[in-house]
């Protein structure tokens, strides 16, 4: 089966800095891959995806890239702010047909320092 | 997206107990899942909740344990049966969006058992 690794599993960085939060998958077939923030007491939000014929998806502040042939895949949030503080997670979906294989990664800690 | 609410948002039970969660969500869909988030932990699928028929666990996770009822397609509920302290974690309902891909997340149940 899909085993998805994250690093770091914590993150501190300075206010107005950069943050990337990198994972891997194990299953090629996997072709979607998105990005939850997760905020203390409130369930996984969507923030960005990508899916498997794109190398790279941007949407203002953040960023995700894809590595396929490496399988390997990137979140990528600059100029940080003191709300980005969150857990972060990230996923490899297998999409076929009506069928979808989940597979989460274990997690980021990002601590923004104002 | 889906609007995802879910009741209880927290509760505290005596072992032995049950507890039953339901989730709505404010348009139909297709699939609905059931996760399981233990403190500081990745999020694990406990089960698809499928309209009309059983729901399809997940390994490690069994129907007497956690039953689960789909009787539309904007709602369901998880119970967990039995409880157990090992039992104490956040539950999430899940759906998948119009476009099929984007898994979208209700804003959790915090269960402590005693």
């Amino acid at each position: 089966g899909e085993n998805v690794e994250q690093h770091p599993s914590t993150l501190s960085v300075q206010e107005g800095d950069s943050a990337v939060i990198k994972c891997t998958y194990s299953d090629s077939a996997s072709n979607y891959f998105p990005w939850y923030k997760q905020e203390l007491g409130k369930g996984p939000q969507l923030i960005i995806d990508i899916r498997s014929n794109v190398g790279e998806k941007k949407d203002q502040r953040i960023a995700v890239t894809l590595n396929k042939t490496a399988k390997h895949f990137s979140l990528h949030i600059t100029e940080t702010q003191p709300e980005d503080s969150a857990v972060y997670f990230c996923a490899a979906i297998l999409v076929s047909g009506g069928y979808q294989k989940v597979t989460f990664g274990t997690g980021t800690k990002l601590q923004v320092i104002p | 997206s889906a609007v995802i609410s879910q009741k209880p948002s927290r509760d505290i039970c005596q072992r032995g107990t049950s507890l039953t969660i339901q989730c709505q969500v404010d348009s139909q869909v297709t699939m609905m899942f059931w996760y399981r988030q233990q403190p500081g932990q990745s999020l694990t699928l406990i089960a698809t909740a499928n309209q009309g028929s059983e729901a399809t666990y997940e390994s490690g996770f069994v129907i007497d344990k956690f039953p689960i009822s789909r009787p539309n397609l904007t709602f369901s509920t998880l119970t967990v049966s039995n409880m157990s302290p090992e039992d104490s974690s956040i539950y999430l309902c899940s759906v998948l969006g119009l476009a099929g891909n984007e898994q979208f997340f209700g804003p959790g149940t915090r269960l402590t058992v005693l």
